[in-house]
C-alpha cells in the first residue's frame, strides 16, 4: 500500500509570512499532483509535476518533485488571506487512481 | 460547461435508509470517482469507473455499491444506512494521457446518518 505523508498537518501564520509544506513517501510515483480545498468545497488542481527534480511555479506558489520521485513540497511567498484552505498532495502509479495523503490546513490571518 | 455536479448537496438520513447519491460531468471524461472525505483521515476512494459501463472497488468499498450506465453519470448508493457512514462525498472524473490524471471534483454531498 502507498502512503503519503503531509506535514505540518496545521499551519497558522500571519499574512506576508512565507511557509513550505511537505509530501513524502516511501513509494516511488510517477507523478504527484496538488490540489488546494476551501472550505465546503471540492478539491481544486493546482499543478502536476512528472519529472524528478522537477520545480513549478505558480504566481507565489512553487512545487517541487523530489529527484527520488518519492517526495514533494509546496511553498508560498508572502502568503496572504486567500491561500487559506487545505491543501492536498496527491501520488500517480498508472493511469486510472490516486493516493491522496491527509493534507495540510493552511490558515493565513490577515 | 459546469464540470462535476453532485445531487444533493446535504442529506440526512436514519439508520437503515437507502439513498443514491448522483454525479454527472459534462467533460467527456473516461474516469469517474467517488471519494468519502473525513476529519483526519484525508480523502479515501470508495469505488471508480473507468467507462460506461465498468466500476471497480476502491479503499473503502463496503456498505457502497455503484452504476456506470452512461459515461457522463456515476451514481453511488447506499442500500441499508449505517452512522458510520456519515461524511463528505465528492464525486471526480478525469481523463488520462502521458501516464496521468488529473481529477476534477465536484462540489461534495454532506451525509449525516442519525
Amino acid at each position: 500500500t502507498q502512503l503519503l505523508e503531509q506535514s505540518p498537518q496545521f499551519l497558522s501564520i500571519q499574512e506576508g509570512e512565507n511557509l513550505t509544506v511537505y509530501c513524502n513517501s516511501s513509494s516511488v510515483f510517477s507523478s504527484l499532483q496538488w490540489y488546494r480545498q476551501e472550505p465546503g468545497e471540492g478539491p481544486v488542481l493546482l499543478v502536476t509535476v512528472v519529472t524528478g527534480g522537477e520545480v513549478k511555479k505558480l504566481k507565489r506558489l512553487t512545487f517541487q518533485f523530489g529527484d527520488a520521485r518519492k517526495d514533494s513540497s509546496l511553498h508560498i511567498t508572502a502568503a496572504q488571506p486567500g491561500d487559506t484552505g487545505l491543501y492536498l498532495c496527491a501520488g500517480g502509479s498508472g493511469y486510472s487512481t490516486l493516493t491522496f495523503g491527509k493534507g495540510t490546513m493552511l490558515l493565513v490571518s490577515p | 460547461n459546469a464540470g462535476v455536479t453532485q445531487t444533493p448537496k446535504f442529506r440526512v438520513l436514519k439508520t437503515g435508509q437507502s439513498m443514491t447519491l448522483l454525479c454527472a460531468q459534462d467533460m467527456n471524461h473516461e474516469y469517474m470517482y467517488w471519494y468519502r472525505q473525513d476529519p483526519g483521515m484525508g480523502l479515501r476512494l470508495i469505488h471508480y469507473s473507468v467507462g460506461e459501463g465498468t466500476t471497480a472497488k476502491g479503499e473503502v468499498p463496503d456498505g457502497y455499491n455503484v452504476s456506470r450506465l452512461k459515461k457522463q453519470n456515476f451514481l453511488l448508493g447506499l442500500e441499508s444506512a449505517a452512522p458510520s457512514q456519515t461524511s463528505v462525498y465528492f464525486c471526480a472524473s478525469s481523463y488520462t494521457f502521458d501516464g496521468y490524471n488529473e481529477q476534477f471534483f465536484g462540489p461534495g454531498t454532506r451525509l449525516t446518518v442519525l
